[in-house]
C-alpha cells in the first residue's frame, strides 16, 4: 500500500532563518506531489504541484520554493522565513495521469515562526 | 472567481443521530468531487468520492449525494459517533486539470 511521511511534524523558526521541509512516498511511481498550506481554522491553499522530476508549478508567488530531486521527494524550502510563513504545510499524493483521483495527505509539519 | 463553499461552518450533532453535510460548488464544469475528513492536528483523509455522471454514492455508513442541477454536494453520516468530530472538506475538481479546489471546511461536533 501507498504510505507519504513529512517531517518533521512540529518546527519552530526564527525570522529570516532558511527553511526544509521534507516529504516522501512509498509504494507508487511517478505520482503528482504538491505542497498546502493551511491557516488556522481555514481551507487549504495550494502552493506548489509536480507531476515528475525537476517539473514544479507554482500557484502563489511568495518566498517560498520547491523541488523534486527524485521521483517520490518533494521538499518546500525558502531562504528567509517570514513571520506570515506559520502555518500547516501538508504534502499530498496522487496518481500520475489522472486528474479525478483523490489527493492523498500526510499528517502536516505545523511551522512557528518567532 | 469559481469557487467552493459551504454552508455551515459548524454543525453540532446528538450522538447517534444522522450528520448532513452541505456544499455549494459554483463552477459547472467541475466533474470530480471529494469528501475529506480532518481531525485535528493531521492531514486531511480521503472519505468518499462522486463523479459528475453520478448523483449518489454510497460508503460505509457516509453517502455523497450531488445535485449537479443547483451545484450543491452533500455528505450524509449515519448514526454519528464521537469519532466523527471533524472538520470536513469538500473539493472539486476538472477531468485534465492537475488541481483541486477545496471548500472551507465545516466543523463537526458529535454531542455525547
Amino acid at each position: 500500500s501507498q504510505t507519504i511521511h513529512q517531517w518533521p511534524a512540529t518546527l519552530v523558526q526564527p525570522v529570516g532563518s532558511p527553511l526544509s521541509l521534507e516529504c516522501t512516498v512509498e509504494g507508487t511511481s511517478n505520482p503528482n506531489l504538491y505542497w498546502y498550506r493551511q491557516a488556522a481554522g481555514r481551507g487549504l491553499q495550494l502552493l506548489f504541484y509536480s507531476v515528475g522530476i525537476g517539473q514544479i508549478s507554482s500557484e502563489v508567488p511568495q518566498n517560498l520554493s520547491a523541488s523534486r530531486p527524485q521521483d517520490r521527494q518533494f521538499i518546500l524550502s525558502s531562504k528567509k522565513l517570514l513571520l506570515s510563513d506559520s502555518g500547516f504545510y501538508l504534502c499530498a499524493w496522487s496518481v500520475e495521469f489522472h486528474s479525478n483521483q483523490p489527493q492523498h495527505f500526510g499528517d502536516g509539519t505545523r511551522l512557528s515562526i518567532l | 472567481g469559481e469557487s467552493v463553499g459551504l454552508h455551515l461552518p459548524t454543525l453540532s450533532v446528538q450522538e447517534g443521530d444522522n450528520s448532513i453535510i452541505n456544499c455549494a460548488y459554483s463552477n459547472s464544469a467541475s466533474d470530480y468531487f471529494i469528501w475529506y475528513k480532518q481531525e485535528s492536528g493531521k492531514g486531511p483523509q480521503f472519505i468518499i468520492d462522486i463523479r459528475s455522471n453520478m448523483d449518489k454514492r454510497q460508503g460505509q455508513r457516509v453517502t455523497v449525494l450531488l445535485n449537479k442541477t443547483v451545484k450543491h454536494l452533500s455528505l450524509q453520516i449515519a448514526a454519528t459517533q464521537p469519532g466523527d468530530s471533524a472538520v470536513y472538506f469538500c473539493a472539486e475538481n476538472i477531468e485534465g486539470y492537475q488541481k483541486v479546489t477545496f471548500g472551507t471546511g465545516t466543523k463537526l461536533q458529535v454531542i455525547p
